[in-house]
């Protein structure tokens, strides 16, 4: 069965570095999707992405961050210059269509120091 | 905006019984869809099962079915014969239809942690 992949699944950087997260969605998705996860805290989402353009972002998807599709099959969110609250759980989600189930991939667990 | 509400912070349950999760939601909007998703203690998040607010069935897999109330913004899951493998934190979750086409966003509620007792 297709699977939307992450990698890393654990990032460690020292705040102020940059990150890019990078994910795999499923082979004949069109529309992507990147969501974090606060330990111990609700799913939010970040931006959302189709025919190579961001279709909506949300108020924490600032200037920092920046998502790009650098070839057929990856999907990459980086964030500029971390800081300590962007420690969290990061979702790649995929799906195929619009209103479509998203599938997410495993996360990477990024750590700011 | 819309808001989804998870009033159940934790529950538990005897292995092979039944439970109910619950969850309200609020939006002004007539097609939409609803989730539950799993978290279990991987923290994959994944899809348990999927209700369409235009269809009058409850949708069910296998062991789970929902209770989707349309007036009142309510949609439950029902976890039957519960197994030691249900427990997770279960997250409910909404997605506008937008008319215009684009991608649609997931709005997520708090979460319930759900455990299986043996």
């Amino acid at each position: 069965e297709p699977e939307v992949t992450q990698t890393p699944s654990h990032q460690v950087t020292q705040m102020g570095q940059e990150v890019i997260l990078r994910c795999v969605p499923i082979s004949n998705h069109l529309y992507f999707y990147w969501y974090r996860q606060i330990l111990g805290q609700k799913v939010e989402f970040l931006v959302s992405f189709y025919n190579n353009e961001i279709s909506e972002k949300s108020e924490i998807f600032d200037d920092q961050f920046s998502v790009e599709r650098p070839d057929g099959s990856n999907f990459t969110l980086k964030i500029r210059s971390t800081k300590l609250e962007d420690s969290a759980m990061y979702f790649c989600a995929s799906s195929d269509l619009q209103g479509g189930t998203q599938y997410f991939g495993p996360g990477t667990r990024l750590t700011v120091l | 905006a819309q808001t989804v509400t998870q009033s159940q912070p934790e529950m538990s349950v005897q292995e092979a019984e039944t439970v109910t999760l619950s969850c309200t939601y609020d939006t002004s909007e007539s097609n939409y869809y609803l989730f539950w998703y799993k978290q279990p203690p991987s923290r994959q998040m994944i899809l348990v099962i999927r209700q369409e607010a235009y269809k009058q069935q409850n949708a069910t897999e296998n062991r789970f079915s929902v209770n989707f109330q349309k007036a009142a913004k309510s949609f439950s899951l029902k976890i039957s014969d519960s197994q030691l493998g249900d427990t997770a934190m279960y997250f409910c979750a909404f997605m506008t239809l937008l008319v215009q086409g684009g991608s649609e966003k997931l709005v997520f509620g708090k979460g319930t942690k759900l455990t299986v007792n043996p």
